[in-house]
């Protein structure tokens, strides 16, 4: 009964090539989120998509690509796999941040357990 | 966009010391949460907290929003605790995205 899920957990590749990962949460939220953590930790704020639209976009090149085909499922697909994309990827969901508290919920994020994502 | 910091960067305890992390924060902010990054790389969420104290077991939380800091207490502290601990923070003008802070990487020693 995992909360947040991610397939794969591992996937080597080499450059050029075209992958997706798939999450999937059975929380019953609105919101999902794409992560990436650099070898340094650093967390950075990919994508957010509430109710299969999305709402946040940061500055990702095109290559990345998510698709929500329902409100339970968020995946990232990359084109073009680069070097640089080597990191690791967290799937993430929540209830809606803007609603929650006016529903007196006070949500959080969960995580999935992350895709380690290695380019040769 | 708000700018998250944490500090120290690296602590080592011993076993049984205690600690105290912090997370400063540039602008108002309408969540916060702090997450355990655990050494096989397990997001866990430890805290929502926004403002106000609150304690769950040997942790316990306090943000003071309105100079804009959280501190995150560990007492008694254990070898499950080692990992990096992150804060991240959300904003009321922009819902839905959060901030995270470099982490503090926590080594609690035997």
């Amino acid at each position: 009964d995992t909360a947040v899920s991610q397939t794969p957990k591992y996937l080597v590749t080499q450059m050029g090539n075209d992958k997706s990962i798939k999450c999937e949460q059975n929380l019953g939220h609105d919101t999902m989120y794409w992560y990436k953590q650099d070898s340094k930790k650093f967390l950075k704020i990919m994508f957010s998509y509430n109710n299969k639209e999305l709402i946040i976009n940061e500055t990702v090149p095109n290559r990345f690509s998510p698709k929500s085909p329902d409100k339970a499922h968020l995946n990232l697909h990359i084109n073009s796999l680069e070097l640089g994309d080597s990191a690791v990827y967290f799937c993430a969901s929540s209830q809606d941040l803007e609603l929650a508290p006016s529903r007196g919920r006070t949500d959080t994020q969960y995580f999935g357990p992350g895709t380690r994502l290695t380019v040769l | 966009g708000i700018q998250v910091e944490q500090s120290p960067p690296d602590l080592i305890l011993q076993e049984g010391a205690n600690s105290t992390l912090r997370c400063n924060f540039s602008d108002s902010v309408n969540n916060l949460q702090w997450f355990h990054q655990n050494p096989w790389g397990q997001l866990i969420n430890l805290f929502y907290i926004p403002s106000g104290t609150k304690q769950n077991g040997r942790l316990s939380a306090t943000t003071v929003a309105t100079e804009r800091y959280s501190l995150l207490y560990i007492s008694s502290s254990q070898t499950t605790d080692s990992g990096v601990y992150f804060c991240a923070v959300g904003t009321t003008y922009n819902f839905n995205k959060f901030y995270f802070g470099s982490g503090t990487k926590l080594n609690v020693k035997p």
